[in-house]
């Protein structure tokens, strides 16, 4: 099937730096990319949509300028989380869509894991 | 606006029992269903979705659903489950007119030797 990847699958950073998350599509070309937060034993929450060559939408509550969001090709979207806090430790998971005719394949990525220390 | 309840955050059973685990939504417009499964320090695997046609969904695992309309509900069942199938089972819409997945809270499910 088809496989979305992550990098990195880990990162613990400083307050108040920045950290780039990538996620690529590797076997299909996704115009949709979707980028969520999961706190620990906690549900998957939708912070933006990512939609490539366009700039992205982001739900209520989520900071544009904190979280830039980069959907530069078909097969690569990234996230990067500006002056970092340890508020803004999480695990953040990327989801791609095959849009294939009436196909709704949705296929995530494993997720990284960042601290802020 | 489009949601989804779990109505159980945790469910233990015991292994080779059946199991059921609920979840209900609500959305005014037509919607896509799925249940996706997370295992210990994995990803997201799909186990089985609803667009249309038969109500009964049968996915991987020996899991099936079946979407009742009237009940707005898209309970997830196994008629024995196994000690591998203990991980974090989400249920998640996606409304014709938003087009975005929106996942429950979660239920744990905690299989029992």
């Amino acid at each position: 099937g088809a496989v979305v990847s992550q990098h990195p699958s880990w990162v613990i950073c400083k307050s108040g730096t920045s950290v780039k998350i990538e996620c690529r599509s590797l076997d299909f070309q996704a115009t949709t990319m979707f980028w969520y937060r999961q706190f620990p034993k906690q549900s998957l929450m939708l912070m933006a949509t990512s939609n490539e060559g366009s700039k992205a939408t982001y739900e209520q509550g989520v900071e544009k300028d904190k979280f830039l969001i980069n959907h530069a090709s078909l097969t690569l979207s990234t996230l990067t989380v500006t002056s970092a806090h340890p508020e803004d430790s999480s695990f953040y998971i990327c989801s791609a869509r095959d849009e294939g005719p009436t196909n709704l394949k949705q296929y995530f990525g494993p997720g990284t894991r960042l601290t802020v220390t | 606006a489009q949601s989804v309840t779990q109505l159980d955050s945790q469910v233990p059973v015991f292994e080779e029992a059946p199991v059921e685990l609920r979840c209900n939504y609500s959305s005014s417009v037509s919607v896509y269903l799925f249940w996706y499964v997370q295992y210990p320090n994995q990803g997201l695997q799909l186990l089985l979705k609803y667009l249309s046609g038969s109500t009964l969904v049968k996915g991987i695992n020996g899991f099936e659903a079946e979407f009742n309309k009237s009940q707005t509900s898209f309970h997830l069942r196994k008629p024995s489950v196994h000690i591998s199938d203990t991980a974090e089972y989400f249920c998640a819409v996606i409304s014709g007119n938003t087009g975005k997945l929106i996942f429950g809270q979660g239920t744990t499910l905690q299989v029992k030797p």
